[in-house]
């Protein structure tokens, strides 16, 4: 059962546009979300996260949105640039004790980013 | 620099042979973990770790055993029982209790 799903396998944006990557969840327990980006053969690189108690995170480009009722959160970066394309991953975690600090990663989107 | 050390970078191994994958960090970090990815997968959690001598199996940890006597590393070991090890292995860490995981990476393991 896939606790944290990213439906869309990839997305192709023009450069200078908005790339908006979409996750969604299901378990009522996790309350810190993250994103993170991957180039091939290497590791992923964390981006930014955001916790339950907001609704929104700023970074630069990147902003994450949550919508908690809808167990819903996206990434958008604005403007899109070609050094952007690259594997997205939403993941998920509870900071209860007991879920132990855990990441749940969903699939992956690919982002391709065309000058 | 601080960072997490993945060796080596790719893995070849025999039908039937044990081999252990190398992952040291230098960030201070409490908390090390073992991930898999799989093509057009997200990353699943084989093994992790909160502080040494002491580490849980996460979601896919049949086939695969792991130590954690020091705090700087946690090698991974796959063993004869993993029936299909061929994979891209990660490494991550992060302070006890806290995100965001930083990753190595990784050691892409083939099956000859």
């Amino acid at each position: 059962d896939q606790q944290v799903k990213q439906n869309s396998p990839s997305l192709s944006v023009q450069e200078g546009r908005i790339s908006i990557l979409n996750c969604d969840y299901t378990n009522s327990m996790f309350d810190y979300f993250l994103w993170y980006k991957k180039y091939p053969a290497e590791g992923p690189t964390f981006l930014i996260s955001i916790s339950s108690i907001k609704d929104k995170n700023e970074d630069g480009r990147f902003t994450v949105f949550l919508n908690k009722s809808a167990k819903h959160l996206s990434l958008h970066i604005v403007p899109s640039q070609p050094g952007d394309s690259a594997v997205y991953f939403c993941a998920a975690s509870s900071t209860s004790l007991e879920y132990g600090n855990k990441l749940v990663f969903g699939a992956g989107t690919i982002l391709r980013v065309k000058s | 620099d601080g960072g997490i050390t993945q060796s080596p970078k790719y893995l070849f191994r025999k039908e039937g042979q044990n081999v252990t994958l190398s992952c040291e960090q230098n960030l201070n970090h409490d908390a090390m973990y073992w991930y898999r990815q799989d093509p057009g997968q997200g990353l699943r959690l084989i093994y992790y770790s909160q502080i040494v001598n002491d580490f849980q199996k996460g979601d896919i940890a049949e086939g695969y055993s792991v130590s954690r006597e020091k705090k700087e590393s946690f090698p991974l070991t796959v063993t004869s029982a993993q029936k299909n090890p061929t994979a891209f292995y990660l490494c991550a860490s992060s302070y006890r209790g806290g995100q965001p995981q930083h990753f190595g990476d990784g050691t892409r393991l083939s099956i000859l």
